[in-house]
Order: C-alpha cells, then sequence, then structure tokens
C-alpha cells in the first residue's frame, strides 16, 4: 500500500512569506503528527491531528498552525517565515492513537528560507 | 516533561564489528520505547520498539531491551554491514500524550568494509 507522501518535496521562500505543507497519510489512518527536524534542534513535535481535532500540541510559536480534512489528509502553514524556520518537515501517520502505536513517516518537505 | 538523552555520533565501525548505541530517557509516565532509523535523504523508518519493562524489541538483527531500572533502552547488533550506515533516533510515547514522540538528538554510524 501507499505510504505517506509529502509534498512539496522541496521549498524555498522568502523571509516574511508563507508557506503551506501537505501530507497525505495511509490509506485508514486518522492520525497524523508533524515534526520539525533541524541539525541544531533535532527532531521536534509540532502537532497532532486525530480525525480532524488537534490532540497535542508542542512549544512552537501560533506562526506554525496545522489542520486535517475529513479524507484525514493534513496540512501544516508556517506564517511570516523566518530564517530559523528552515528545516526537514516531517509528517507521521499513525492507524490509531494509543500506547506503542507506530508511526509511519513521510519523506519531508526541506523549507528553506533566505 | 520527558526527555530522551543519546549517545552522540558519530560512530565509526568496520564491517562485522559490534554495534551499541546508548539510550536513556525520563518519563513522568509509563512510556513505549522506539528506535528509529532515518537513511540519507529519506524519512524515519521503525526499526524496533518495546511497550512494557523487560520487553526485547528485534528487527533485522538489531535488538533493545526495555530496562525499567535503569531508564534505558540500548540497541545492540552483533555484526554491522555497510547497509547499517545511517542515523539511529531514541524515542519515546507517553499514554497521556498521545502519538507524540520526543526523541534523542539521534546518533549517526558508519561502517566501513
Amino acid at each position: 500500500k501507499a505510504g505517506v507522501t509529502q509534498t512539496p518535496r522541496y521549498l524555498i521562500k522568502t523571509r516574511g512569506q508563507q508557506v503551506t505543507l501537505s501530507c497525505s497519510p495511509i490509506s485508514g489512518h486518522r492520525s497524523v503528527s508533524w515534526y520539525q527536524q533541524t541539525p541544531g534542534q533535532g527532531l521536534q513535535f509540532l502537532f497532532e491531528y486525530f480525525s480532524e481535532t488537534q490532540r497535542n500540541k508542542g512549544n512552537f510559536p501560533g506562526r506554525f498552525s496545522g489542520r486535517q480534512f475529513s479524507n484525514s489528509r493534513s496540512e501544516m502553514n508556517v506564517s511570516t517565515l523566518e530564517l530559523g524556520d528552515s528545516a526537514l518537515y516531517l509528517c507521521a501517520s499513525s492507524l490509531e492513537q494509543g500506547q506503542g502505536t507506530e508511526a509511519f513517516f513521510g519523506q519531508g518537505t526541506r523549507l528553506t528560507v533566505v | 516533561g520527558d526527555s530522551v538523552t543519546q549517545m552522540e555520533g558519530p560512530v565509526t565501525l568496520s564491517e562485522e564489528a559490534f554495534l551499541t548505541i546508548n539510550c536513556t530517557y525520563t518519563a513522568t509516565g509509563y512510556p513505549s520505547l522506539f528506535w528509529y532509523v532515518q537513511y540519507p535523504g529519506e524519512g524515519l523508518q521503525l526499526l524496533l520498539k518495546a511497550t512494557k519493562a523487560d520487553d526485547k524489541g528485534s528487527n533485522k538483527g538489531f535488538e533493545a531491551t526495555y530496562r525499567k531500572e535503569t531508564t534505558s533502552f540500548h540497541l545492540e547488533k552483533g555484526s554491522v554491514q555497510v547497509s547499517d550506515s545511517a542515523v539511529y533516533f531514541c524515542a519515546l510515547s507517553d499514554r497521556a500524550a498521545g502519538n507524540k514522540l520526543t526523541f534523542g538528538g539521534g546518533t549517526r554510524v558508519l561502517v566501513k568494509p
């Protein structure tokens, strides 16, 4: 079956702009989580959506937002981009929500802010 | 809050050598523990997991045992191959936090022929 699909794979944006990243989870998975990966901070949790509801949020400013649609596809938006937002953004989908549930990751979207 | 600490890399080994990557954690609850691997240019893949104390996760020759008394989940492989070169991440999820994963900093492993 198809894996987690993230689009686009690469993005270059200018400071102050906004950007929207997309994630299509594995068919049947209702949980989608987003992570930011940078060399300095490592992998940091942004937020999780489950059945269109945000269930958990990490420690990121309000410029970072997300949503989930009825087909479980998710988008994350970053407004007023800063140079420090340059990172690999990873999406992960899970079948359900619970202890020990496996997360399946997409290949990520590499965002460069110039 | 929850946190994961793993040994810093890079770890450079010769083929067929023994690999150990140390991982310790701090959690307020009773977490599940994971090892993920990231190959160049790709996302993360689950390598193995354990959900309760003394559980041993294993996959592709890798093993890790959930040690509650030492809050550790060390990754081991008896004989590495060049194809094992990758970045390895230890992670935990807490029941109260849904599917949120808290990751360690990652350990880059380079296996030379």
